[in-house]
């Protein structure tokens, strides 16, 4: 079945330490989107991905990083400036973005991070 | 003014009850208009797109209304599997802007 699968599912971040959130898809889906949502809160953009070798940052996208080597792959890396990581992370993916009118995404079941 | 704005709740309805929720968004360009579940603790779900024309599955009736700028979602006959947050989503100048959702519990 196609789908997105992120992983872990829980993840602990001792201070000062980077972690990276893996999340694949086999959807061919040519965007992806990683997302951020703290208990109570809306879904808040962090970073996209439109095509291989091409990202742009969301609303809050310090402390983060991504990469996106491969059509399937779009890691996201939690590095040690950013001093809030605790919340639940969730992955995206869509078909293209087209002028103007958007593809509803996709979620994976999200990684939950926590700060020891 | 926020892109997305949506009353939070909680709405609390008993069973068989029809409950409408609304939208408001404020990028008068958006095209693309979707509402969301998410249960708790789980990833959102695509619930239905809507589209200009409305548009119903089952239970569920979405509407747009471009000249007030906002989407409803009707949801009649309510059943328990129906408690949830329902988020509306928008694209705006990045791609899809979700609203905070609005909690909906269904009791029996």
């Amino acid at each position: 079945d196609g789908g997105i699968t992120q992983s872990p599912k829980y993840l602990f971040r001792k201070e000062g330490q980077n972690v990276t959130l893996s999340c694949e898809q086999n959807l061919n889906h040519d965007a992806m989107y990683w997302y951020r949502q703290d208990p109570g809160q809306g879904l808040r953009l962090i970073y996209y991905s439109q095509i291989v070798n091409d990202f742009q940052k969301g609303d809050i996208a310090e402390g983060y990083s991504v990469s996106r080597e491969k059509k399937e792959s779009f890691p996201l890396t939690v590095t040690s400036a950013q001093k809030n990581p605790t919340a639940f992370y969730l992955c995206a993916s869509s078909k293209p973005l087209g002028q103007g009118r958007n593809q509803p995404q996709h979620f994976g079941d999200g990684t939950r991070l926590s700060i020891l | 003014r926020k892109e997305v704005e949506q009353d939070p709740g909680p709405f609390n309805v008993p069973e068989g009850a029809t409950v409408a929720f609304n939208c408001t968004y404020s990028n008068s360009a958006s095209q693309s208009f979707f509402w969301y579940r998410q249960d708790c603790r789980k990833e959102p779900k695509l619930l239905m797109s809507v589209y200009s024309s409305g548009n119903e599955d089952g239970r569920f009736t979405a509407q747009l209304n471009r000249a007030s700028q906002y989407i409803s979602l009707l949801i009649r006959d309510s059943k328990l599997s129906d408690s949830a947050t329902y988020l509306c989503v928008v694209n705006g100048d990045t791609p899809l802007v979700f609203g905070k959702g609005t909690r909906l519990s269904v009791i029996a």
